[in-house]
């Protein structure tokens, strides 16, 4: 079955810039995404159709793709961005989430 | 602004059927630009997608649970709905419902969850 590979935990200072990465086999050939999810929430979509953002999501977050890795950065990074990121794809029709990582503001 | 929101059992009994249903509102699940879907999350591990529903009535489900899920939609009522059968402690999750763009593989809108504990 598909997957998509991503760090299990991000550290980084406030207003610093974390890179959180996704990787899966011939992801270059597939749109992807990125949600976050805060404790005991529901995802948001940051991220779609590789770099796109959603209306109201901050300029802080961008995504990029080189090859068959994605990348969701968040630049300046605060305090309320702690949360688990997941990144997502399909597949052979179906839709497959990464592994998540947990980004912890220190 | 589209709104969806989980509703069901939140205690289904072993080797049960648990059946979840999701109420669109702002919206209609007979849009031809979405697709309905189910993703689940086990306490305290990562998202699974379940499946999803066009409003035609044709479905897509992953493949790991295809042969115990059904997913239908009542339009009607512009609802959607779940059933999963032969339950086991390991189905016990949050069932989140979602609204996917079709041909963009991205899902905007999510409702609030709803957790489903399998136990006797």
């Amino acid at each position: 079955s598909y997957e998509l590979t991503q760090p299990p935990s991000v550290s980084v200072s406030p207003g610093q810039t974390a890179s959180i990465t996704c990787s899966g086999d011939k992801l270059g050939d597939k749109y992807a995404c990125w949600y976050q999810q805060k404790p005991g929430q529901s995802p948001v979509l940051v991220i779609y159709q590789d770099i796109r953002r959603p209306s109201g999501i901050p300029e802080r977050f961008s995504g990029s793709k080189s090859g068959n890795t994605a990348t969701l950065t968040i630049s300046g990074t605060q305090a309320m961005d702690e949360a688990d990121y997941y990144c997502q794809a399909w597949d052979s029709s179906t839709r497959v989430f990464g592994t998540g990582t947990k980004v912890t503001v220190l | 602004q589209v709104q969806l929101q989980e509703s069901g059992p939140g205690l289904v009994k072993p080797s049960e059927t648990l059946s979840l249903t999701c109420t669109v509102s702002g919206g209609s699940v007979s849009s031809g630009s979405f697709y309905w879907s189910w993703i689940r999350q086990p306490p305290g591990k990562g998202l699974e997608w379940i499946g999803y529903i066009y409003y035609s009535g044709s479905t897509n489900y992953n493949p790991s649970l295809k042969s115990r899920v059904t997913i239908s939609v009542d339009r009607s009522k512009n609802q959607f709905s779940l059933k999963l059968t032969s339950v086991t402690a390991a189905d016990t999750a949050v069932y989140f419902c979602a609204r996917e763009w079709v041909n963009y593989y991205y899902m905007d809108v999510w409702g609030k969850g709803t957790t489903v504990t399998v136990s006797s």
